[in-house]
């Protein structure tokens, strides 16, 4: 069976902080894909970063960076120095290769901003 | 700005309507995809289109059809619903089912059933 979970419901922090959101899956699945979406109000759901199950080095993009753990079935993702704009909900996702490669969504993660 | 357009943003319908939803893409995307999200709740699957052929219904009801007209085009028909539909209503694509190619989604049609 194929599970997201996004135990953190909602988080606010102030402007600047830095804030982990937690995601962690479960699959039977080998071969597999995590991703992180940013929903913002507006509504479109923008893909983040993807990374698959044979690769778990770190990576960083200007604020952003992902810790991606098999050993703990983790890929939290982490926001440095947080913006107003970084306000969003955040969903992660898992595609594994044994379920016809259907998105799996954990319930997600609202972040508030507060300036 | 997003590269798959849907339209209409916002459309109001009483339960005996037909009304249509449409979504554009042109970044050649082989696979397009219909998902439903009430508020404060992750997306949910509903249609699927690979290559221009329905490859997966999620057990939805029949007052939702969709049809991909080609390949840039995917467009979801309504009739008969329910307000318990009311929700926004996603259009996404990816280079191919079967890839583990991010969806890239459109804005949404946020659709109220009166």
């Amino acid at each position: 069976a194929q599970k997201v979970t996004q135990a953190q419901t909602e988080i606010s922090v102030v402007e600047k902080e830095d804030v982990t959101l937690d995601c962690v899956y479960e699959t039977r699945d080998t071969t597999y894909y995590l991703f992180w979406y940013k929903q913002p109000p507006s509504g479109e759901l923008v893909f983040l970063i993807r990374r698959n199950s044979f690769d778990e080095q770190n990576e960083i993009s200007g604020r952003y960076s992902w810790n991606f753990q098999k050993s703990t079935s983790s890929f939290n993702f982490t926001i440095t120095a947080s913006q107003v704009v970084d306000s969003a909900v955040y969903f992660c996702a898992l595609s594994g290769s044994n379920t016809g490669n259907q998105f799996y969504f954990g319930t997600g993660t609202s972040l508030t901003v507060i300036p | 700005d997003t590269e798959v357009t849907q339209t209409p943003k916002h459309l109001v319908m009483g339960m005996t309507n037909k009304k249509s939803l449409k979504c554009e893409q042109h970044m050649g995307h082989r696979a397009m995809y219909w998902y439903k999200q009430k508020a404060k709740k992750p997306p949910e699957l509903m249609f699927v289109y690979s290559y221009e052929k329905l490859s997966i219904n999620e057990s939805v009801p029949s007052r939702f059809s969709p049809e991909c007209p080609n390949s840039s085009l995917l467009n979801l028909h309504l009739h008969a619903l329910q307000p318990e539909d009311s929700a926004l209503y996603l259009c996404a694509s990816s280079t191919g089912q079967g890839t583990f190619s991010p969806l890239h989604f459109g804005n949404g049609t946020r659709l109220t059933v009166t």
